[in-house]
């Protein structure tokens, strides 16, 4: 049971530049959620799914999209990086919303 | 939108010692969620309430959610150094905002043998 996995761990950006960190649950969880947690800010939800198919806006959407095509997958996408956007992202997933079990965290900096 | 104020920011104690961290807030919330997060890490969850006026204790935690569902509080009894880290509230909202989970700022809390 590996819970959720972020992937990568750590990434370098050029301002400009697209990717995509990626996001999997394997516990059948309906909840998934994108926080970035910078200093001092506690963490801000960007986006958020409660289920496969349906996804809404956060705090902090701009810059960033999603999708959810499938349970297990949730991933954000960076549309053109900038330096504003240098941050720790981590997701999260939960079967009710009672409780969530987060990802290990992708470190991105954006230069 | 739901905004939560925790406080304090930062608490540097010594072993041994008690402490309480508050969260709260003008909004309802159907949870309230108490995480801890190590450097390099996600958080992990410690305790969730749900009720009003309920009161949860994990070991030397101890969890309270207000009787209006606006704010809650961890108390920590005779803290020891492996208490160190950073605790974060969370609350997850209802009606319009159901599937959101909104975090407080946090408190890095310090404990010195």
């Amino acid at each position: 049971n590996a819970g959720v996995t972020q992937t990568p761990k750590f990434q370098v950006l050029k301002t400009g530049q697209s990717m995509t960190l990626q996001c999997a649950q394997d516990m059948n969880h309906e909840y998934m959620s994108w926080y970035r947690q910078d200093p001092g800010m506690g963490l801000r939800l960007i986006h958020y799914s409660v289920g496969a198919g349906i996804t809404d806006q956060g705090e902090v959407p701009n810059g960033y999209n999603v999708s959810r095509s499938t349970t297990e997958d949730f991933p954000l996408r960076l549309l053109s990086a900038a330096p504003s956007q240098t941050s720790v992202y981590f997701c999260a997933s939960s079967y009710n919303r009672y409780g969530y079990t987060f990802g290990s965290g992708t470190r991105l900096t954006v230069v | 939108t739901q905004l939560l104020e925790q406080s304090p920011q930062f608490l540097s104690i010594q072993e041994g010692e008690n402490l309480t961290v508050y969260c709260n807030s003008s909004s309802v919330f159907s949870s309230l969620q108490w995480y801890r997060q190590e450097p390099g890490e996600g958080p992990v969850l410690l305790v969730t309430v749900v009720t009003g006026g309920e009161v949860k204790k994990l070991k030397r935690l101890t969890f309270q959610f207000g009787d209006a569902r606006k704010d809650s509080s961890l108390h920590i009894t005779a803290a020891q150094p492996g208490d160190t880290g950073l605790y974060l509230c969370a609350g997850a909202g209802g009606g319009t905002s159901y599937g959101k989970l909104t975090f407080g700022q946090g408190t890095i809390l310090t404990v010195h043998p």
